[in-house]
């Protein structure tokens, strides 16, 4: 356990829905990252929030919407995904001014079909 | 670009064999390293750390890993491997500092450890 908890665990999705993942860390942390994480592919940093505020997107498609309503609470919002956006989400937290020791959630599991 | 390379994609010993996995990285000023480990089923952690200081470092269950500026790498190692070790080992690199700094990670390196 990290303290970083992420829902659902597991995702199956049309093209056409609307979902969102949910991270929550209670580590006290006031940056927050989303990563994609594929088969035989390196992690892929999405967005970063530092005290709620983003301040890194990687050049994510629009389909992919983050939401940061607090310190402790990440969502990304999905919509009209493809086939290719299946893949492993990783919610991640760290401290203030120590952002390259991060502390990972389980994972979502997102197949789009 | 910054960028960090893994040469073994797919790695298989049996117990008691010795670990070495490879890990290169582009980036030229100072750095932080880092290795992760990722059992099966379960979330991506923290294997090891380095800062600065002595560049052997020791990290948990055994692995240790050394920091060779020259060369710009940053290998792990373990004497003697068991079956619990088998898991995906992503090595990553961070500069910048404070809340600019990203992580870059390799692709990975799956270990997998024969009884």
């Amino acid at each position: 356990e990290t303290g970083v908890t992420q829902t659902p665990r597991h995702l199956v999705m049309g093209m056409t829905n609307k979902k969102s993942l949910k991270c929550e860390q209670h580590l006290g942390h006031n940056a927050m990252y989303w990563y994609k994480q594929s088969a035989k592919k390196p992690l892929e940093l999405m967005f970063v929030y530092n005290f709620k505020e983003q301040t890194e997107n990687n050049s994510v498609p629009s389909r992919f919407s983050p939401e940061c309503p607090n310190s402790s609470h990440l969502f990304l919002h999905l919509h009209t995904l493809q086939p290719e956006d299946s893949a492993l989400y990783l919610c991640a937290s760290s401290r203030p001014g120590q952002s390259y020791e991060q502390y990972f959630g389980p994972g979502t599991r997102l197949t789009v079909t | 670009a910054q960028s960090v390379s893994q040469h073994n994609h797919h790695v298989i010993l049996s117990e008691a064999a010795s670990l070495e996995l490879g890990c290169n990285y582009s980036y030229g000023g100072t750095v932080n390293l880092f290795w992760y480990v990722q059992y099966p089923g379960q979330h991506l952690q923290l294997l090891l750390k380095y800062f600065s200081g002595d560049p052997l470092v020791k990290g948990i269950k055994g692995f240790e890993a050394e920091f060779i500026k020259s060369k710009f790498s940053f290998n792990l190692r373990k004497p003697s491997v068991q079956w619990s070790d088998t898991a995906e080992y992503f090595c990553a690199v961070t500069h910048g500092s404070g809340n600019t700094g990203k992580l870059i990670f390799g692709q990975g390196t799956t270990l997998q450890v024969k009884p």
